[in-house]
């Protein structure tokens, strides 16, 4: 069965720093994989998917991930955070690519400070 | 601009009473999702329509039901609320245009059962 492990419940950074957050998934076939963003008090939008192709996926506001089947991992980066970047972000993965087979990591709050 | 809204943002009810959360989407999409979120659980899918009458269960469908009778609405039914399905409620809905299905959230329903 597959499943999603998001490393840090939380990752506090100060504007302007890099941040990375880890995301690492198990399963026994190919996937697709996702992250999410929830602002506060908002439903959550996509930020970026991989489906197939170059596992350096762009998204928006900045963000970028990198799918890393040997260590099964997609991490999600930014070289420069702002203080509207402070959100919670979360890993999804899917062995069919349909929204309805998605399994969701739990979650991690990024903190950006001044 | 596709929305997706959902009849209340904050709820407050009593343990075994009937609890209706309504969802809305405005650009005829066939797909229409129930999620909750907890935290450290991330999301979870209650339940999933595919269609007008039809649905399928999610990963946690037990002390939910649901309805679509029109293809905009998709509410999600607490027939006799507990205190355990205190939580957030996000609604979402989809399409698959040229092979690809793109998937929109609404802003959450923060239900307390007392």
């Amino acid at each position: 069965a597959q499943s999603v492990t998001q490393l840090d419940s939380q990752v506090p950074v100060f504007e302007e720093a890099p941040v990375e957050l880890r995301c690492n998934y198990s399963s026994s076939v190919s996937v697709y994989l996702f992250w999410y963003v929830q602002y506060p008090n908002q439903g959550l939008q996509l930020l970026l998917k991989y489906l197939s192709g170059s596992t350096l996926v762009k998204g928006i506001n900045g963000f970028e991930a990198e799918f890393n089947k040997s260590q099964t991992s997609f991490h999600l980066r930014k070289p420069s955070v702002h203080i509207s970047d402070t959100a919670e972000y979360f890993c999804a993965v899917s062995e069919t690519g349909g929204y309805n087979k998605l399994i969701f990591g739990a979650g991690t709050r990024l903190a950006v400070h001044p | 601009d596709v929305k997706v809204t959902q009849s209340s943002r904050y709820l407050v009810k009593r343990t075994g009473e009937k609890v209706f959360l309504e969802c809305v989407q405005d650009m005829d999409h066939e797909n229409m999702f129930w999620y909750r979120q907890d935290p450290g659980l991330g999301l979870r899918l209650i339940y999933f329509s595919y269609d007008v009458k039809m649905k399928e269960k999610g990963d946690i469908p037990e002390g939910y039901s649901v309805s679509r009778e029109k293809k905009e609405r998709f509410s999600l039914i607490l027939e006799s609320a507990s205190t355990n399905q205190t939580s957030m409620y996000l609604c979402a809905s989809s399409f698959l245009a040229g092979g690809k299905e793109t998937q929109y959230f609404g802003p959450g329903t923060r239900l307390l059962v007392l």
